[in-house]
């Protein structure tokens, strides 16, 4: 499995956009750039998916880096509602999820 | 509307005394997980079913198993819970195994062992 450096807390103001870096320079070429977000006291969440190109959806964007050594998941205006732990996840066939530490992003009013 | 639904969302069991947590799908997923995440830790995966296929972890401890009576439901079972056991047990799906495919998590339930 691919390894994933994080930073460990992020801190952003509300309604600014955040930056949220992965690095996973071992990642093989067929794996998926997931990542997933845990607020406090509920499940991990899914937050977006991409392979080559990067992605857009309701939630978030994924700006993957050519080389795929790097992803970086930006949420274009933090609220409240987004302070949780959000994980970066390079999943191979098979599906697992290997989750590592994650960076917890604290959002200030 | 809740997709993967645990029950119970707390539980709490005698240190020995076997326990079984339950988790149900309304998604009709082929993949059903268990993961285990402690205490300002990530979650760890236990085990999962492709349809009724069963897959251990490899350090997944045999004081845990599973069962997958039919699609919707998957239960798992600590035999002689330890003091080591208290976490919070989440259940995840997934439609396939392709790498693509998101999964989607229940709320967790969480064992406290006295």
């Amino acid at each position: 499995d691919a390894k994933t450096t994080q930073p460990n807390s992020m801190e952003s103001n509300e309604e600014e956009p955040v930056h949220l870096p992965c690095n996973h320079s071992t990642i093989s070429g067929t794996d998926y750039i997931h990542w997933y977000r845990q607020l406090p006291s509920q499940g991990p969440e899914y937050v977006i998916h991409g392979l080559t190109s990067n992605v857009n959806n309701r939630m978030a964007s994924l700006a993957i880096a050519e080389d795929r050594k790097s992803s970086t998941l930006i949420l274009h205006r933090a609220t409240l509602r987004d302070a949780a732990v959000y994980y970066c996840i390079p999943i191979p066939a098979g599906n697992m999820l290997t989750f590592g530490g994650g960076t917890r992003l604290m959002v200030k009013p | 509307d809740a997709m993967v639904i645990q029950n119970p969302r707390y539980q709490v069991t005698q240190f020995g005394k076997p326990v079984t947590l339950s988790c149900s799908q309304t998604l009709n997923h082929n993949v059903m997980y268990w993961y285990q995440q402690k205490s300002s830790q990530a979650p760890k995966l236990l085990f999962h079913y492709y349809d009724k296929d069963f897959n251990n972890e490899a350090d997944t401890p045999d004081n845990f198993q599973s069962r997958r009576p039919n699609t919707s439901f998957c239960f798992l079972d600590i035999r002689s819970p330890g003091l080591g056991d208290a976490a919070m047990y989440l259940c995840a799906t997934s439609r396939d195994w392709a790498g693509n495919q998101p999964q989607h998590f229940g709320d967790g339930t969480r064992l406290s062992i006295l």
